[in-house]
């Protein structure tokens, strides 16, 4: 049962403090999103991938955050410093090539909190 | 206008009722549809997606599109407790017609089952 993984699953920090999630893409697909999902904001897409290179990140704050894919099995969402206002759910998600090339499938997500 | 817009709830059903979830979308252009459940804590899951040519009925779920009302529908039969969750509509963006889209979701219908 193929399935996007992330690590870790919950993380508390202290203000100030730099936050790095992790994400193994399903095996074959050629894109990743990160996603932030609040209650007052809903789900907000951060940055995409395809084939390992940024097409958007235009969601993301600049200034404290960074999205990278070193390989094509995991991708790297940063956050230096972190605050308090970046406490969410964040979560990957990961599309095939070809087919319903639209479809995307989320990892369980990491519960941030930044005190 | 945001681009895709749904009712936020709650809906409440009678086990066994059809509930009707709805999701109007602003690009007349937009070719294909996303419905996922979130249960609460947990990650948005894929149910079904349409494209433009048709409905699509999946065991007790059916999509439904209104192209000229630019809306889309998910119908659930004989809804179950088990129903209970978040509904996310998601669309791909107006003019990212790329192959490989990002998507813009909704801020979710919370569907009630009562037993």
């Amino acid at each position: 049962d193929a399935r996007v993984t992330q690590t870790p699953r919950h993380k508390v920090t202290e203000m100030g403090q730099e936050v790095t999630m992790r994400c193994q893409p399903i095996l074959g697909h050629n894109t990743v999103f990160w996603y932030r999902q609040t209650m007052m904001q809903g789900l907000e897409l951060l940055a995409y991938f395809r084939n390992r290179a940024p097409l958007d990140d235009s969601g993301m704050p600049k200034d404290r955050f960074s999205a990278e894919m070193p390989d094509a099995t995991l991708a790297t969402l940063k956050i230096q410093p972190s605050e308090p206002r970046d406490s969410a759910v964040y979560f990957c998600a990961s599309g095939p090539k070809g087919g319903a090339a639209d479809t995307q499938y989320f990892g369980p997500g990491t519960r941030l909190t930044v005190l | 206008q945001k681009e895709v817009e749904q009712n936020s709830g709650p809906l409440s059903v009678p086990e066994g009722a059809i509930a009707s979830l709805n999701c109007t979308y602003s690009d007349r252009g937009s070719q294909s549809f996303f419905w996922y459940r979130q249960y609460s804590g947990k990650s948005p899951e894929l149910i079904m997606f349409i494209y433009s040519n048709g409905d699509k009925e999946d065991g007790r779920f059916t999509a439904q599109l209104n192209k000229a009302s630019q809306y889309v529908s998910l119908l659930i039969r004989d809804s179950q407790p088990s129903d209970s969750a978040t509904y996310l509509c998601a669309v791909p963006p107006r003019g990212y017609m790329e192959y490989g889209n990002k998507l813009v979701f909704g801020a979710g219908t919370i569907l009630r089952v009562k037993s």
